[in-house]
């Protein structure tokens, strides 16, 4: 069955200073991978995605990840953060042998950034 | 603004109560889903439909009713529903799962509820 991880409930990190959100998953087979971020009271916005090639993908906001397939991770990344980054981050994965539909969330990572 | 809309944003209902939501779709595409967001846990998905056509329910109770009448709109009615029911209700749509693994899907605000 394939799963993903956000091992951390909550990074905190000082505005201007990288951050790295974290996120593990499992599949069989080729993974097809996603970022989303949430702002209070909305709903999810699409970060970025990774399907294939170039293993570092770039995205909204100044946002990067890299897929990294031996260590079956997918973290989310940004030089320099800012306190608008503060927000609710998903990652999200599909297996190209399950149905399409069933994409798996994980369970959110709560980024802080302080000024 | 994502395109897709979603009303009411908040509902209070009674667990005897009949209800409904609502989201629509602007951007033309094929599939919609509906998910349940509650407090610190993962995103659960409920339904999926895939040009009007049901293909995915994920083991919802049938107090949880979906309608999808076309491409465009899709319901979910809600009857005799559990203090635990509590949660954010989302939905999404996305161009078509017709194979494509790849498609990014966009989200309304979502319809926070309230069973009291």
């Amino acid at each position: 069955a394939q799963s993903v991880a956000q091992p951390e409930d909550q990074v905190n990190v000082a505005e201007g200073n990288p951050l790295t959100v974290k996120c593990t998953y499992s599949v069989s087979g080729n993974p097809y991978l996603f970022w989303y971020v949430q702002y209070p009271n909305r709903g999810l916005q699409f970060l970025l995605k990774y399907i294939t090639g170039d293993n570092l993908v770039k995205g909204s906001y100044g946002f990067e990840a890299e897929f990294n397939k031996s260590q079956t991770s997918f973290h989310l990344k940004k030089p320099s953060a800012l306190v608008s980054d503060s927000a609710l981050y998903f990652c999200a994965v599909r297996g190209m042998d399950s149905s399409a539909s069933k994409i798996i969330f994980g369970s959110g990572t709560r980024l802080s950034i302080r000024p | 603004e994502t395109g897709v809309t979603q009303t009411p944003r908040h509902l209070v209902m009674g667990m005897t109560n009949k209800k409904s939501l609502k989201c629509e779709q602007h951007l033309g595409h094929n599939a919609m889903y509906w998910y349940k967001q509650s407090a610190k846990k993962p995103l659960e998905l409920m339904f999926v439909y895939n040009f009007k056509e049901q293909t995915e329910n994920n083991s919802v109770p049938s107090r949880f009713s979906p309608e999808c009448p076309n491409s465009s709109h899709l319901f979910l009615h809600l009857h005799t529903l559990q203090p635990e029911d509590s949660a954010l209700y989302l939905c999404a749509s996305s161009q078509g799962t017709s194979g494509l693994y790849q498609e990014t899907q966009y989200f309304g605000p979502g319809t926070r509820l309230l069973v009291l």
